[in-house]
């Protein structure tokens, strides 16, 4: 069966410094892969994805991500966090057809602190 | 072009009611999902619909759920009768019918459903 694992409930970053929130997967063949954020009272907006190709993938709002196909896993990453970064983070993998329907992780809440 | 809608937004009904959940996805979008979030868990899948058949609905939990696609535009959810553990965040999504990129293309969400079952 196909599932993800975000092992940290939550992560806490000064402005400014770089953030890592964690992701990792099990899928049978190839992985698509997706990171999704909440804002509060929001629904989910989607950041990037990985398909094939290079391993870093650049998203939206300086957001990217790293796969890892050895490790299984699709950190995502930024260089340098804000504060408006402040959301929940939804890793998630393409389950295999029919259907297409996403599998998502529990969630991280990301604290980027002044 | 307009996002995916739901609506109530928040929803307080008692156990042993009934409630109805609605959701327009955007203008086109052929595929239509349902997700629960119960509060600190992760995001459930409920069903598929695929204009209005259903596509998959292995997530659904009982038949206490019914989910309806009417003409292959809005669809609703209704739980009848609910229960404590039908709380949650009730999120629908679309997305486009394209079978070279089904497995590319992001769903589209709406800002979801919060049901409180007392």
């Amino acid at each position: 069966a196909q599932s993800v694992a975000q092992p940290e409930d939550q992560v806490n970053v000064a402005e400014g410094n770089p953030l890592t929130v964690k992701c990792t997967y099990s899928v049978s063949g190839n992985p698509y892969l997706f990171w999704y954020v909440q804002y509060p009272n929001r629904g989910l907006q989607f950041l990037l994805k990985y398909i094939t190709g290079d391993n870093l993938v650049k998203g939206s709002y300086g957001f990217e991500a790293e796969f890892n196909k050895s490790q299984t896993s699709f950190h995502l990453k930024k260089p340098s966090a804000l504060v408006s970064d402040s959301a929940l983070y939804f890793c998630a993998v393409r389950a295999l057809p029919p259907g297409g329907k996403l599998i998502f992780g529990q969630g991280t809440e990301l604290s980027v602190k002044p | 072009e307009a996002g995916v809608t739901q609506f109530p937004s928040h929803s307080v009904i008692e156990k042993g009611q009934t409630v109805t959940l609605r959701c327009d996805p955007i203008s086109g979008h052929d595929n239509l999902y349902w997700y629960r979030r119960v509060m600190g868990k992760e995001i459930k899948f409920l069903l598929h619909f695929v204009k209005e058949s259903k596509q998959d609905e292995s997530g659904m939990p009982n038949n206490r759920f019914l989910a309806e696609r009417t003409g292959g535009t809005y669809s609703t959810l209704k739980v009848q009768p609910a229960e404590l553990e039908d709380s949650g965040v009730y999120f629908c999504a679309s997305s486009q019918w394209d079978d070279r990129a089904l497995y590319n293309s992001p769903l589209h969400f709406g800002n979801g459903t919060r049901l409180t079952v007392t």
